[in-house]
């Protein structure tokens, strides 16, 4: 079975770049890895994707290793507003590719 | 504009009561789920639909049952057998159960059982 892990929180100041990662074992080998943030009794908002090496976006980038059993999300430059729980998703390898959620890693950016 | 809506944003229950919560989307998505989703924790699935007339149980079906009678609609029922359902409830969409997994959420409906 797959499983995923984050750290739990996180602290930054503004300005900073910031690096969370989400350890993944057994996912499936063609599906993509997602981030979503959360802010406070509102649904999650898709961040990012991606399937092997680098992706950026406006807002932030997407790291995955050759061996995809992790994935790293950069948020550059953050900012009081990136206040929010962010969550990686993937997929079992087995199990009916059922989705797996990270339990989220909540940031606090500092002023 | 296209999205997913949930109604009530707020629901209040009394114990032995069954709540139903609404989740409509115009994305003409082929795929809809429910989750739950307790304070500090992360999101566990209740339910998801494929396609019409098909829904599949997740993690923690027990207590809940589901419809899904038109593409759009993809409405959650929570029913008395639930023994703790005072909880935050998302509804979520996808195009496709794809190699692509970018869900599409509603703003949620916040269940509280007096």
């Amino acid at each position: 079975l797959a499983k995923t892990t984050q750290p739990i929180s996180m602290d930054s100041y503004e300005g900073q770049e910031v690096n969370i990662t989400c350890s993944h074992n057994n996912i499936a080998t063609n599906d993509y890895i997602t981030w979503y943030q959360q802010f406070p009794s509102q649904g999650p908002r898709f961040i990012i994707q991606g399937y092997k090496t680098k992706v950026t976006n406006e807002v932030a980038s997407l790291f995955i290793p050759a061996d995809r059993k992790s994935s790293t999300l950069s948020l550059p430059r953050v900012s009081l507003s990136d206040t929010a729980v962010y969550y990686c998703l993937v997929r079992d390898a087995g199990n009916n590719r059922k989705l797996i959620w990270g339990l989220g890693t909540s940031l606090a950016v500092n002023p | 504009d296209g999205g997913i809506t949930q109604s009530p944003k707020y629901l209040f229950r009394k114990e032995g009561q069954n709540v139903t919560l609404s989740c409509e989307q115009n994305l003409n998505h082929d795929a809809m789920y429910w989750y739950r989703q307790d304070p500090g924790q992360g999101l566990r699935l209740i339910y998801y639909s494929q396609i019409v007339n098909d829904f599949q149980k997740g993690d923690i079906a027990e207590g809940y049952s589901v419809s899904r009678e038109k593409k759009e609609s993809f409405p959650l029922t929570v029913t008395s057998a639930q023994k703790n359902p005072t909880a935050f409830y998302l509804c979520a969409s996808t195009d496709r159960e794809g190699r692509r997994n970018e869900q599409f959420f509603g703003p949620g409906t916040r269940l509280t059982v007096l």
